[in-house]
């Protein structure tokens, strides 16, 4: 079965310093995708960035930008120069066959003054 | 972008009555829409995919008579909360896959996976 694994549970970061939340995968499918979420307080799943399984480059996307190691199965999420609005719920998340999402446990992400 | 509505945002209801929370899908056609469910400082857990026309899929665990699902057209999926109970009180998070978009609405790539806004149930 498809798993997905962030392993922090909170991370804290400076403001405009960067900061990578780990994300884990396991599947045995050859085909995938791996997405990256924000949920705020207010609840709304906010997409951020998207690497598919065959992408060659890492993906990016602003100030976003996916570590993807195929070999490890990993895909974590960089956030470079963070701001006080980056205080959030980040999800990662397979898609599997049919379309649907897995997430992981999620990582609250403080951002400090 | 692309926009999925859900609707109510909130609703407090009392114990034992039903709840039905709405799921629409503005600009495009959804053939498939997911209901998920997410407690507090917890991930989203899939419940059932909705499929327009047909029966929805139900996780395992899910009780389908509990938590009826409807996709009677191709831009709305309807979830109910029948009987509700306190520990039914939860967030509940709908998203969209994109089959056809609607002309004039700019690029939506068919496959492409949109959410809602989510639903809060408090049942007293």
């Amino acid at each position: 079965a498809q798993k997905i694994t962030q392993t922090q549970p909170g991370m804290f970061v400076q403001e405009k310093e960067a900061v990578t939340l780990d994300c884990t995968y396991d599947t045995s499918d050859q085909s995938y995708g791996l997405f990256w979420y924000k949920q705020p307080s207010s609840g709304e799943m906010i997409f951020l960035i998207y690497q598919g399984s065959y992408d060659e480059q890492n993906a990016t996307e602003g100030r976003y930008s996916l570590n993807f190691q195929k070999a490890r199965k990993s895909a974590n999420l960089v956030i470079s120069a963070s701001q006080l609005g980056d205080s959030a719920m980040y999800f990662c998340a397979m898609r599997e066959r049919g379309g649907k999402l897995i997430f992981g446990q999620g990582t609250e992400l403080s951002v400090k003054p | 972008g692309a926009v999925v509505s859900q609707h109510p945002s909130w609703v407090i209801c009392k114990s034992g009555t039903s709840v039905k929370i709405e799921c629409r899908s503005l600009d495009f056609q959804a053939t498939t829409m997911f209901w998920y469910r997410q407690f507090p400082k917890q991930s989203l857990m899939l419940m059932a995919t909705s499929n327009e026309g047909s029966k929805a899929t139900y996780e395992q665990g899910v009780e389908k008579d509990k938590f009826l699902i409807n996709h009677a057209s191709l831009t709305l999926s309807t979830l109910t909360v029948t009987s509700a109970h306190p520990e039914d009180s939860s967030f509940y998070i709908c998203s969209a896959r994109v089959s056809v978009k609607i002309k004039g609405q700019g690029p939506l790539n068919t496959g492409e996976l949109f959410f809602g806004e989510g639903s809060r149930l408090t049942v007293l």
